[in-house]
C-alpha cells in the first residue's frame, strides 16, 4: 500500500448505528486530518492530530469522535448520525502541521444515513 | 476573515482550447496557497504550492501563478483527460489548517 489509504470506501447506516471509518498513511507523516466534503459545499476541515495528539476540533458535533491511537492510523467513530451528515469523509496527512507543509488525501469514504 | 473564492464555477472547453481558472482569496498574512486537482468519487490530488506574490509553477499542461490577491492556474491545450474539478487552498490559522474553495468543474471535450 502506498499514500493513504481509507476503508471502507463506501457506508451506508441507520441514524442509530455506530461505524467507524479508519485511515492509514504510508509516508511516515506525524499530522493527520480529518475533512468532510458534502455536495455543492467546500472541503470542511474536522480535525488535526499531530503526533496522535488531536490540535484542533473544528466546532464538530460530539456525534463525530476522532481517534488516533498512533502517527500512522486515524479513526472516525460514528453514532446516531443524521441525514445531513451524509457526506464524502476525507483523511489527509502531511510531514507535520507546520505552515505550509502538504496535505496527501485519501480516497475518501462516502458516506449516507438513512 | 480569510476567505477563498474560485471561478467560473463551471467550464468547458474544447480540446486544445487554453484557459485559465481563477482564486481569489483574502487572508491576514499569505501562509501558502495550494491547488488540488479531485476526479469524481475521489480524494483530491496535489498539484502546485505558492507561497509569495510573483511565484509561478509549471507541471505538464498546467501553470500556476500568484498576485497579493489571487491565483491563476492556467491550462495549455488541454486535453479531455484534464477534466476534473480543481481545488484553491489557503492555510488559514494555525495548526496548518487549509480553507477549500467550491472549486470549478471543468469538462473538456475532444
Amino acid at each position: 500500500e502506498t499514500g493513504v489509504t481509507q476503508t471502507p470506501r463506501h457506508l451506508v447506516m441507520g441514524m442509530t448505528n455506530k461505524k467507524s471509518l479508519k485511515c492509514e498513511q504510508h509516508l511516515g507523516h506525524n499530522a493527520m486530518y480529518w475533512y468532510k466534503q458534502s455536495a455543492k459545499k467546500p472541503l470542511e476541515l474536522m480535525f488535526v492530530y499531530s503526533l496522535e495528539e488531536r490540535v484542533e476540533n473544528n466546532s464538530v458535533p460530539s456525534r463525530f469522535s476522532p481517534e488516533c491511537p498512533n502517527s500512522s492510523h486515524l479513526f472516525l467513530h460514528l453514532h446516531t448520525l443524521q441525514p445531513e451528515d451524509s457526506a464524502l469523509y476525507l483523511c489527509a496527512s502531511s510531514q507535520g502541521v507546520g505552515e505550509g507543509e502538504t496535505q496527501y488525501f485519501g480516497p475518501g469514504t462516502r458516506l449516507l444515513v438513512l | 476573515e480569510d476567505q477563498v473564492t474560485q471561478s467560473p464555477e463551471a467550464l468547458r472547453l474544447q480540446e486544445g482550447e487554453s484557459s485559465s481558472l481563477n482564486c481569489s482569496y483574502t487572508v491576514s498574512g499569505l501562509r501558502g496557497l495550494f491547488w488540488y486537482r479531485q476526479d469524481p468519487g475521489k480524494g483530491p490530488e496535489f498539484l502546485f504550492t505558492l507561497y509569495s506574490a510573483g511565484e509561478e509553477k509549471e507541471k505538464e499542461r498546467l501553470k500556476a501563478t500568484l498576485t497579493k490577491k489571487e491565483s491563476f492556474l492556467h491550462i495549455t491545450a488541454p486535453k479531455p483527460e484534464d477534466s476534473a474539478t480543481y481545488l484553491c487552498a489557503l492555510v488559514s490559522g494555525g495548526y496548518n489548517k487549509l480553507i477549500f474553495g467550491a472549486g470549478t468543474r471543468l469538462a473538456v471535450h475532444p
